[in-house]
């Protein structure tokens, strides 16, 4: 069965460092998205990508994220400059074979960002 | 605002008896629902979804019910087996072509053998 795949599964970082959370969304998907779960927490929305640009951010995507689709394959999120709080597990997910809303998101397993 | 919230934190249930977990939504422009199960270490894996014109949806041992009138969403598993253990979450997305999904705090099951 087809399954996003993230990496690394685990990054440790300097505060102030930038970091680059790699994706390999399912093939033929169309939207891309990206999530965090800070421990013991919901998981929470952070973007959303289709047609090589961002559909749409939460309040937690400010200037410090960005993502890009380099290739017809890998999809990333960049963070610039580290904060501690920015440690979390963040999520890949990808949907949407004909594309549209109300079609099921599938996760990665997620990539643990702990700061220093 | 949007939110997803859930009833109780933890279920604890004996193997081979049916479990039911709740949730319960607030913002009644959200048409579509899903349930995530995740395991420890892992991101969440889809089990069911639903969307807002049907009231039932039944999968492979789980059932997910549906209720607009009270803002309720259940998830129904038959036969818990020790495998079921894990957190499970439903997430809602909003009508009007938001692709964003919303999730509430997850219940921890249990299953004891």
């Amino acid at each position: 069965e087809p399954e996003v795949t993230q990496t690394p599964s685990h990054q440790v970082t300097q505060m102030g460092q930038e970091v680059i959370l790699r994706c390999v969304p399912i093939s033929n998907h169309l939207y891309f998205y990206w999530y965090r779960q800070i421990l013991g927490q919901k998981v929470e929305f952070l973007v959303s990508f289709y047609n090589n640009e961002i559909s749409e951010k939460s309040e937690i995507f400010d200037d410090q994220f960005s993502v890009e689709r380099p290739d017809g394959s890998n999809f990333t999120l960049k963070i610039r400059s580290t904060k501690l709080e920015d440690s979390a597990m963040y999520f890949c997910a990808s949907s949407g074979l004909t594309g549209g809303s109300n079609q099921p998101q599938h996760f990665g397993d997620g990539t643990r960002l702990s700061i220093l | 605002g949007e939110s997803v919230g859930l009833h109780l934190p933890t279920l604890s249930v004996q193997e081979g008896d049916n479990s039911i977990i709740n949730c319960a939504y607030s913002n009644s422009a959200s048409d579509y629902f899903i349930w995530y199960k995740q395991e420890s270490g892992k991101g969440p894996q889809f089990i069911i979804d639903i969307r807002s014109n049907m009231d039932k949806r039944q999968g492979q041992r789980v059932t997910v019910l549906l209720n607009k009138t009270v803002k309720h969403l259940s998830l129904q598993i038959a036969a818990t087996q020790p495998g079921d253990s894990a957190v499970y979450f439903c997430a809602e997305n909003t009508q009007g072509g938001s692709e964003k999904l919303v999730f509430g705090k997850g219940t921890k099951l249990t299953v004891n053998p």
